[in-house]
C-alpha cells in the first residue's frame, strides 16, 4: 500500500479549458474526500464519497465542478471552463468508514495554475 | 458551524527554542482534535490527535492537550529543530462530519 496517490501533481492550463484530477485512495478506505487549498489558507472541504455515493458537497463546489467515484475506488474531480480563481492545490484524502479515529490520510495534492 | 482559529504566523524561532502555536475551536458537542503538518512540497501528515477532553496527543516531541474548558488545543515543543520548519494546521472533526481546518501557521526554524 503506497498511500493516497494523486495525478497529475501539477497542471497549468489556460482560462476556459477543462481539467481533470484523479485520486487513488488507500485500497481498503471507503471514504474519500476532496479539499481545496489556496495560498496561505487551510484546506477547505469540497466533497466526500462513501464508496461510490457522493454524500456531501460544499457550496464552494460550483456547477463547473463535478466529482465522481464510479466504482467506489478511484475518484476524479473535473473543473470545466476554468477561471483564474480556480488556481489552488486540490487535495484528496481517504479514511476507513468505521474506526480509525476519524484520521484522514492525504495525498500530495494536485496543483492547478490557470493562466 | 464548527470552526478552528490558529495564531497568525509566520513564526520564526532559533533552533532549540520553545514552541507554542495556539489553536482554539468552536464546536457543539465533543469533537476530535488534530494537528497536521505540511512539509515543503509534501502532502498533509497527521502529527498528533486527541479524541476527548484532557487527552494529550504527542509525537516527535510535539504535544497538545485537549482543553474543553478553554476550547483549546495548543501545540508545544520544548526544543525545536531546523527540520521542524513546516506549516502546521489545527483541525477538528465531529462524528462522521468533515474535517475542518484552521488557516495554518508557517514555522521557520533558523540554525
Amino acid at each position: 500500500d503506497t498511500g493516497v496517490s494523486q495525478d497529475p501533481r501539477h497542471k497549468i492550463t489556460k482560462r476556459g479549458q477543462n481539467v481533470t484530477f484523479r485520486c487513488d485512495p488507500i485500497s481498503e478506505h471507503n471514504r474519500l474526500y476532496w479539499y481545496r487549498q489556496t495560498l496561505g489558507q487551510g484546506p477547505e472541504f469540497l466533497t466526500y464519497f462513501q464508496n461510490e455515493a457522493q454524500l456531501e458537497k460544499s457550496r464552494l463546489l460550483s456547477d463547473r465542478f463535478s466529482a465522481e467515484r464510479p466504482k467506489g475506488s478511484f475518484s476524479t474531480l473535473e473543473i470545466q471552463r476554468t477561471e483564474q480563481g480556480d488556481s489552488a492545490m486540490y487535495l484528496c484524502a481517504s479514511r476507513p468508514n468505521l474506526g480509525g479515529a476519524n484520521v484522514l490520510t492525504f495525498g500530495a495534492g494536485s496543483r492547478l495554475t490557470v493562466l | 458551524g464548527n470552526s478552528v482559529t490558529q495564531m497568525e504566523g509566520p513564526v520564526t524561532l532559533s533552533e532549540e527554542a520553545f514552541l507554542t502555536i495556539n489553536c482554539t475551536y468552536t464546536a457543539t458537542g465533543y469533537p476530535s482534535l488534530f494537528w497536521y503538518v505540511q512539509y515543503p512540497g509534501e502532502g498533509l501528515q497527521l502529527l498528533l490527535k486527541a479524541t476527548k477532553a484532557d487527552d494529550k496527543g504527542s509525537n516527535k516531541g510535539f504535544e497538545a492537550t485537549y482543553r474543553k474548558e478553554t476550547t483549546s488545543f495548543h501545540l508545544e515543543k520544548g526544543s525545536v529543530q531546523v527540520s521542524d520548519s513546516a506549516v502546521y494546521f489545527c483541525a477538528l472533526v465531529q462524528g462522521a462530519q468533515k474535517l475542518v481546518f484552521g488557516q495554518g501557521t508557517r514555522l521557520t526554524i533558523n540554525p
